[in-house]
This record gives C-alpha cells, structure tokens and sequence, in this order.
C-alpha cells in the first residue's frame, strides 16, 4: 500500500519567515495531494492541493510543488504569521478502480509554530 | 451548504454500551468516510462509501458498524467498544471519484469518543 513520510515532525520559525514542510510518498499510482491544516481540537481543513499532472500550484502565501519523479511532494508558507499556527497533514491519494473510490494515506503531521 | 455535521460532538459509553454516531451532508457528494483520530496522529481511514455502498473496509473490527441509508447520511454503529477505541471520529465526504480524479475531501467536526 501507500506510505507518506513527512518532515519535520515539529518547525518553528519567527513571524514573517518562511515555512517548508516535504512529504514524500511511494505509490506512482497516487495522482492526488492535498495539504490539511488542523488546529487544536478542529477538524481538518485543506488549504492547498495539486494534481500530478501538475508541478506547481499557488495561493497567496501558500505554495505546493510536486515531483512527480522522485516522488515527492512540498507545502511552502510565506510571511508566516501567528495564525499559521497548527498541525500541517500532507496526503497522497489514489483511486482504486474496481471500486470507482479514491483513499488517502496522511503523512504524520508537522506542527507548526509562528512567534510572534 | 457546504457542511458535513456530525452529532454528537461528545460521547462517552461504557464497553457495554451501543451508540451510533451520525454525518450528514448535503452537498451531493457521493463518497462518504469514515476516520479515526487518535492524540497527535493523522486520520486513519477506516470505511469508504461510494454511492451508498461500502467501497473500502480497512480491516476495521466488527465492533464497528458502518450503513449508509442514503446519499446523504452515514452512520457509524458502536458496540462493546474498548478504552483503546477511544478517538476523535471524523466523517468526511466528497465528489464521485470520475475520470480517475480524487476531489477534496469535506471533513465534519468530530465526534470525540471516550470509552469507560
């Protein structure tokens, strides 16, 4: 099955630095990858995702590329603010045909944490 | 609308106990999961509906019970549940997978589960 790794497990950066968090998955199948913000107690949320025909998607601080390749996969955050603050989920997913259903394997989250 | 509700938000049961926890959406997205959380981990998959039929059993213990009594509800039947179940249940749901495409996932808030 899939396997997501993602680093790092913690980052902590200052106001206004940038952030960068890398997945990287084994599935070639996987043709799907969002990115999942969860604060304390919230559900998860996307705030990014990119398709694998695609290497590179942008919205306003936030950034994902994708290589196809090497199999991997990175979430970049400009002028981090203290609101950024949470656990960050990269995932990979894939449809399995004879079911016409897709599946998610998440990475295990890095926690993010913007200082003022 | 663009929520998946979960009810309850909080349940505590005794390991002899039956409960359901319920998800709704009214989006009319034809894939609906089901997602453990435990503390400081990822969603784990646990059920996959696709058009009302279950699509993915990941190998989850019979003490839970998925249904799906129509395109709008998912059900999540609980009983003789231990202290280890206890998590974060999440439902999710999205668009029908189509042309081999994964869509984003719409995630509920939860149903934190304590098992006494």
């Amino acid at each position: 099955g899939e396997n997501v790794e993602q680093h790092p497990s913690t980052l902590s950066v200052q106001e206004g630095d940038s952030a960068v968090i890398k997945c990287t998955y084994s599935d070639s199948a996987s043709n799907y990858f969002p990115w999942y913000k969860q604060e304390l107690g919230k559900r998860p949320q996307l705030i990014i995702d990119i398709r694998s025909n695609v290497g590179e998607k942008k919205d306003q601080r936030i950034a994902v590329t994708l290589n196809k390749t090497a199999k991997h996969f990175s979430l970049h955050i400009t002028e981090t603010q203290p609101e950024d603050s949470a656990v960050y989920f990269c995932a990979a997913s894939i449809i399995w045909v004879y079911t016409n259903a897709g599946k998610s394997t998440f990475g295990d989250g890095t926690t993010l944490t913007v200082k003022p | 609308d663009t929520e998946v509700t979960q009810t309850p938000k909080h349940l505590v049961m005794g390991m002899t106990n039956k409960k359901s926890l319920k998800c709704e959406q009214h989006m009319g997205h034809r894939a609906m999961y089901w997602y453990k959380q435990k503390a400081k981990k990822p969603p784990e998959l646990m059920f996959v509906y696709s058009y009302e039929k279950l699509s993915i059993n990941e190998s989850v213990p019979s003490r839970f019970s998925p249904e799906c009594p129509n395109s709008s509800l998912l059900n999540l039947h609980l009983h003789a549940l231990q202290p280890e179940d206890s998590a974060l249940y999440l439902c999710a749901s999205s668009q029908r997978f189509s042309g081999l495409v994964n869509t984003e996932a719409f995630f509920g808030q939860g149903t934190r589960l304590t098992v006494v």
